[in-house]
Order: structure tokens, then C-alpha cells, then sequence
């Protein structure tokens, strides 16, 4: 079945450091979603991307679809400790309704 | 607006014992999915209502689980009898319709453990 993997999944960060979390997905995706859940809430939407290559930016968060749409990334520049969480990639592939998850990276930032 | 509420926030049971959990979704949401998170690993679907009707259940691990959605409006998961390895976080989700363009709005969950 359709596998969504994602690395790390731990990372821990000195405040200021940059962080990336990348997903891999077994099949081609028609879209992907990206969440984060902060420690004891519920995941949170962040960004959605569509198209082959596409980048999406917000504030100092980056997000890549890739060329293939089998893989995606998000990208922090400069962590604060308000980006800590567990931060969520789920793909679905055209036909269907349902979301795959990745695994997630939890993020610690150290101040 | 009101977002996706989840009831209970906690529940504790011991195996065997039967559970409900409830999710009211956005109001005007068609479309209602549930997901399960197992300590540790990836949020995993459960099964989506298009108003009332299944529309896609293969993610519901077997038939100790059962979800209704009578009306179209707040829907129920039951597990029966419950086993240790349900425990975990019970997510609803909802969003207006299916389109790549349409966000699924999470509710806070239900976090459920079996002793």
C-alpha cells in the first residue's frame, strides 16, 4: 500500500539554527498537506501544495513539492522556540479521498 | 465560527469495556473523517463520511470498531470490546468537500487508553 516516510524524526535545534524535515512518498501524490501539533494539541493546517516544483513560502517556513511529487519539504529558517512541535507531511494520490500521514519530526528548539 | 469539537477529551477503560467517542464537525462539513495516532507512529485514517455514508472505511483496523453518522452532523466512533493496543489519540477531522482545495479542519482529539 501507499507508504509515506518521513525523516528525522527527531531534531533538536539551537535557537536560530536552521531545520528541515523531508517526506518521501512511495507513489506519486495528486497534492500534500503539511501540519504541525504542538506538544498535547491537535494537528494544525499549514500549507497545501499542488503543483510539480512548487514552493510556498510563509514567513520563515519553506515548503517544496518536487518535480516528481513523490517528495516534499519544509524548510525553518532561523528556529524559534514557538516553531517547536511535531511537524506532519500527508499525501493523497489522485482518486482518493483520504490523506496519508508521514511519521513526523518532532522539533525541540534550545534556547 | 466553531471549529471540530471532539468528546471526551480522555477517556480510560479497561479491556474488553466498550467506548464512545464523539465528533461534532464544522457546521456545513459534508465530508467528516476519522484518523488514529498510536503512540509513536504516523496518524493513521480510519474512515470517511460523506454525510451520512461510508464512503471509504479501509483504514478501520476490524470489526470491534464501529462509526455512525446518522443525519449528516456529529458522528460516533465505538470500539467493542476494547483492546490494549486501541489506545492512542482519536482524531476527527472535517472539511467542506473533497476538492484538492479543500483543508481538513482537525478536531483536538480523544485520547484513549485501554488498561
Amino acid at each position: 500500500g501507499q507508504q509515506v516516510m518521513q525523516i528525522p524524526q527527531y531534531q533538536h535545534v539551537q535557537e536560530g539554527e536552521d531545520f528541515t524535515t523531508y517526506c518521501n512518498s512511495s507513489t506519486t501524490l495528486s497534492n500534500i498537506q503539511w501540519y504541525k501539533q504542538r506538544p498535547g494539541g491537535h494537528p494544525v493546517f499549514l500549507i497545501q501544495l499542488v503543483k510539480s516544483g512548487e514552493v510556498k513560502k510563509q514567513k520563515r517556513l519553506t515548503f517544496q513539492f518536487g518535480e516528481a511529487k513523490k517528495n516534499s519539504s519544509l524548510h525553518i529558517t532561523a528556529t524559534q522556540t514557538t516553531d517547536v512541535g511535531t511537524y506532519f507531511c500527508a499525501g493523497r494520490t489522485s482518486g482518493t479521498y483520504k490523506y496519508i500521514f508521514g511519521t513526523g519530526t518532532r522539533l525541540k528548539v534550545l534556547a | 465560527e466553531a471549529g471540530v469539537t471532539q468528546f471526551p477529551s480522555h477517556s480510560v477503560i479497561e479491556k474488553g469495556q466498550t467506548v464512545t467517542l464523539r465528533c461534532d464537525p464544522i457546521s456545513g462539513h459534508d465530508n467528516l473523517y476519522w484518523y488514529r495516532r498510536v503512540m509513536g507512529k504516523e496518524i493513521k485514517f480510519l474512515l470517511h463520511f460523506v454525510k451520512e455514508s461510508k464512503q471509504d472505511e479501509s483504514g478501520m483496523p476490524n470489526n470491534r470498531f464501529l462509526a455512525e453518522r446518522t443525519g449528516g452532523t456529529y458522528s460516533t466512533l465505538k470500539v467493542q470490546p476494547a483492546e490494549l493496543e486501541d489506545s492512542g489519540v482519536y482524531f476527527c477531522a472535517s472539511s467542506l468537500g473533497t476538492s484538492v482545495a479543500d483543508t481538513q479542519y482537525f478536531g483536538p482529539g480523544t485520547r484513549l487508553t485501554v488498561l
